[in-house]
């Protein structure tokens, strides 16, 4: 069946480092993958998309990587501040067409001044 | 305005009764999704319409039952509630297409007692 797995349940971090995040997933070939933020008591964000053809994608400080090969996804925040804080999830879509976008647990993260 | 708006935020029933949580959309989308989050946070798709007609239905019991009236809603209607019915719900959108973003609501949270 197929599984997505993300790297810890809680990822603490000091201010100013570069948090790295792990999405992988097996039995699955996605088109593309996304990654979402999501705060306490809110509904999920979305942040990033990534096609299977693309190695990196880059917004602000954010950095997305997708390795078919290793059936995984990175996410990298550089200078990361506490406001970054939050839970991070990614989800790989089988894409051609298909409507179903199924989510990892997540990554809690917690940046420490 | 808000994108996706759910309705209500917080609902606090007894076992056995039925309830309702109400979507609406106002970005012009088409696809509509119910998603469940548990305790453990994960986040798992339940249904999926789009244009009205149902093309996600997850293994879910039939105690659960969306409605569609038009593009817009999506509710969602619960049968004789169950101690296993708590969670968050959350109702999300696209425009369609396997490479879009999906928007979320800022969820209800279902506590049965």
């Amino acid at each position: 069946s197929q599984k997505i797995e993300q790297n810890s349940e809680a990822l603490n971090i000091q201010e100013g480092k570069t948090a790295t995040l792990t999405c992988n997933y097996t039995n699955y070939s996605p088109a593309y993958l996304q990654w979402y933020r999501q705060d306490p008591g809110r509904g999920p964000v979305f942040l990033l998309l990534i096609r299977e053809n693309e190695k990196e994608k880059r917004k602000e400080r954010l950095k997305v990587t997708f390795d078919t090969t290793l059936k995984q996804s990175l996410f990298h925040i550089t200078a990361s501040q506490p406001a970054d804080s939050a839970t991070y999830l990614c989800a790989p879509s089988p894409g051609a067409g298909s409507y179903q976008l199924t989510f990892g647990k997540g990554t809690k993260l917690s940046v420490i001044p | 305005d808000t994108a996706v708006s759910q309705t209500p935020k917080y609902l606090v029933t007894q076992m056995g009764n039925d309830k309702s949580i109400k979507c609406e959309q106002n970005l012009g989308h088409d696809t509509m999704y119910w998603y469940k989050q548990d305790s453990k946070k994960f986040l798992k798709i339940m249904f999926s319409y789009n244009n009205k007609e149902l093309i996600i239905n997850e293994t879910v019991p039939n105690r659960f039952s969306p409605k569609s009236p038009d593009k817009a809603h999506l509710n969602l209607h619960i049968n004789s509630l169950e101690l296993g019915d708590s969670a968050v719900y959350f109702c999300a959108s696209h425009r369609g297409g396997q490479t879009e973003k999906l928007f979320f609501g800022s969820g209800t949270q279902l506590s049965v007692l």
